[in-house]
């Protein structure tokens, strides 16, 4: 089964400051990567996805995320960090069920950037 | 666009009590999903379907059902909910049109308390 690894609970970050949320995955096959941003009492928004193709990806507000399939790493980045990018950030991998797809989801990184 | 719309936003429960959460979408996606959310474990996915008329379970299914009532609407039930069932529950759709996997498209949850 397709899994993936957030190791940080929460990262703190100055406004500013570059930032990265870490990401692991574990599959067979082709990995389909998303990162995912939820703020409080909201839904999950999509921010970017990997499926082929050049490693380093461009995604929504400014995030971007770099593939190493060496490492097996996805992790999130973006080059200067706001105070309204705080909140909590899921990785996951595309994993495929009897009938279908879903998402395996990482248990989440809460990002806290301090002005 | 009203994208995925869940009702109720929150409930509270007894011990025993049933409810139905619904889910409808206006994307017209084929696939639909309901995920919990629990403090510290991400999200996990309760059942899925694929397609209208079609659903399965996902890693968590016990003590719930659902129904894909057409391609728009997809509700879960609790039959008699338990206070471990005290959880937020997410609704998603995804489509399939699009080069390669497609982004789930989230609701905004329905924060649900079991006493």
């Amino acid at each position: 089964a397709q899994s993936v690894a957030q190791p940080e609970d929460q990262v703190n970050v100055a406004e500013g400051n570059p930032l990265t949320v870490k990401c692991t995955y574990s599959v067979s096959g082709n990995p389909y990567l998303f990162w995912y941003v939820q703020y409080p009492n909201r839904g999950l928004q999509f921010l970017l996805k990997y499926i082929t193709g050049d490693n380093l990806v461009k995604g929504s507000y400014g995030f971007e995320a770099e593939f190493n399939k060496s490492q097996t790493s996805f992790h999130l980045k973006k080059p200067s960090a706001l105070v309204s990018d705080s909140a909590l950030y899921f990785c996951a991998v595309r994993d495929w069920w009897q009938a279908g797809t879903a998402l395996i989801f990482g248990k989440g990184t809460t990002l806290s950037v301090s002005s | 666009n009203a994208g995925v719309t869940q009702t109720p936003k929150f409930q509270v429960l007894k011990t025993g009590q049933s409810m139905t959460l619904q889910c409808a979408q206006d994307m017209n996606h084929n696939s639909m999903y309901w995920y919990r959310q629990d403090p510290g474990m991400g999200l996990r996915l309760i059942y899925y379907s694929a397609s209208e008329g079609t659903t399965d379970k996902g890693e968590v299914p016990n003590g719930y059902n659902v129904s894909r009532l057409n391609k728009r609407e997809f509700s879960l039930r609790l039959e008699s909910a338990a206070p471990s069932q005290t959880s937020v529950y997410f609704c998603a759709s995804m489509g399939g049109a699009g080069l390669g996997p497609q982004p789930q498209h989230f609701g905004d949850g329905t924060r649900l308390s079991i006493l």
